[in-house]
């Protein structure tokens, strides 16, 4: 089946660690995007990427950092420069076409400090 | 920046009754689209209304969009336990080339 794969579902941090988050799709979706949610809030948004190779600052890219080497993944880093990265973290993609963007969402990595 | 704010930010009801959230955003928009996320899950999405739509219908969600006052509604209609979800609007501003997502409303459903 088509779709997006995050991984892990749980992830740990330790101080001055970095981590990074996988992001996988399987859907030949050009645009992939990173969120963010804490508790009880919406999403916002961390970094996208409109096309293999490229990618642009959303609202809140302070402490990380993204990469697109292939179509297919997207990960994420959570470096040690984020100091406050609990948070549920969730990878989206879409078929770039500007004007119908219907987002499908991976299932999220659940961040916590320990 | 969180464009669509939406309201109320909690609704609970009784299984069979009608469910109607509402969203508001500032900017002139390409569509608007609503999601729904389970808890612990990613957002699935339910329905998109184009910026020359005025209402559209999937089952039993209706969605209706009034540009002039920049507002849209989410109406779920016979509403089920199933129901029981966040639901997130998105704006799909002119000109960006990103969504913009609400606070949004969580709904309970009592059976």
């Amino acid at each position: 089946d088509g779709g997006i794969t995050q991984s892990p579902k749980y992830l740990f941090r330790k101080e001055g660690q970095n981590v990074t988050l996988s992001c996988e799709q399987n859907l030949n979706h050009d645009a992939m995007y990173w969120y963010r949610q804490d508790p009880g809030q919406g999403l916002r948004l961390i970094y996208y990427s409109q096309i293999v190779n490229d990618f642009q600052k959303g609202d809140i890219a302070e402490g990380y950092s993204v990469s697109r080497e292939k179509k297919e993944s997207f990960p994420l880093t959570v470096t040690s420069a984020q100091k406050n990265p609990t948070a549920f973290y969730l990878c989206a993609s879409s078929s770039g076409d500007r004007d119908h963007q219907p987002q499908h969402f991976g299932d999220g990595t659940r961040l916590s400090i320990l | 920046s969180q464009q669509g704010e939406e309201d109320p930010q909690a609704l609970s009801i009784q299984e069979g009754e009608n469910a109607t959230m509402n969203c508001s955003y500032k900017t002139s928009i390409n569509n608007l689209q609503w999601y729904r996320q389970n808890s612990g899950r990613g957002l699935v999405h339910l329905i998109l209304i184009r910026s020359n739509e005025r209402e559209k219908h999937s089952g039993r969600l209706r969605v209706t969009l009034d540009t002039s006052k920049k507002s849209s509604s989410l109406l779920i209609t016979a509403s089920r336990a199933a129901d029981t979800a966040s639901y997130f609007c998105a704006t799909d501003e002119k000109g960006a080339q990103k969504l913009v997502f609400g606070q949004g409303t969580r709904l309970t459903i009592n059976p």
